[in-house]
């Protein structure tokens, strides 16, 4: 089937790491995307990583990719009140269809 | 640049009604997409378009049309409303490296009620 899969919800405290994970379905996916969506808002693109690509660092963002296990993560360092929002992971499939997870909601904790 | 904008962005419908919701970009970008977002659902792909003059259905294209006559322009056709299509939806729009499709631009989104 087409679903990427993520976990709903994760809860961190302020200042730790956060790692939100995602499984997707195409092996031959060229492109793996991260999305973030605040409140009452669209989504905004924060980092992708291409197929041929183990890792890819962006300041507090780090892309995990797994290709064997079709895993990809993010991890935010250093999280903080402003990342509290909702996290999409999505994947570009050979048909050029762009296919969403149902998103991962980040809590952040005081 | 404007990036892509969507009209309207809230609607109200009753149960049989047709609308169309607009979906512009000035990115001169070649893949457009409508999706819908529901609680718990995340984001379903309904249609998508690789170019003017080339659309293929998504993953929930039911009681949708869309038609894509030039580059700037994919309108989303709503034929006769349901309950069911209460949503928000988004409008996306990306450029193409090597003819696959690359970082996504999202709209602001339209609030879709249907009585």
């Amino acid at each position: 089937g087409e679903d990427v899969e993520q976990s709903l919800f994760l809860s961190v405290r302020e200042g730790d790491s956060s790692v939100i994970n995602c499984t997707y379905t195409d092996s031959s996916s060229t492109y793996l995307y991260w999305y973030k969506q605040e409140p009452g808002a669209g989504l905004q693109l924060l980092t992708y990583i291409f197929s041929n690509m183990d890792m890819k660092q962006d300041q507090r963002l780090t892309v995990l990719l797994n290709k064997k296990d079709k895993h990809l993560s993010l991890r935010i360092a250093d999280t903080q009140t402003g990342d509290s929002a909702i996290y999409f992971c999505a994947e570009l499939m050979r048909d050029d269809k762009i296919i969403f997870g149902k998103g991962t909601r980040l809590h952040i904790l005081p | 640049n404007a990036g892509v904008t969507q009209t309207p962005k809230f609607q109200v419908l009753k149960t049989g009604q047709s609308m169309t919701l607009q979906c512009a970009q000035d990115m001169n970008h070649e893949y457009m997409s409508w999706y819908r977002q529901d609680p718990g659902m995340g984001l379903r792909l309904i249609h998508y378009s690789v170019g003017a003059g080339i659309t293929d259905q998504g993953e929930v294209p039911n009681g949708y049309n869309v038609s894509r006559s030039t580059t700037e322009d994919f309108p989303l056709r709503l034929l006769s409303a349901a309950p069911s299509q209460t949503s928000v939806y988004f409008c996306a729009s990306s450029y193409s490296i090597m003819g696959r499709t690359y970082e996504q631009y999202f709209g602001p989104g339209t609030r879709l009620t249907v009585t």
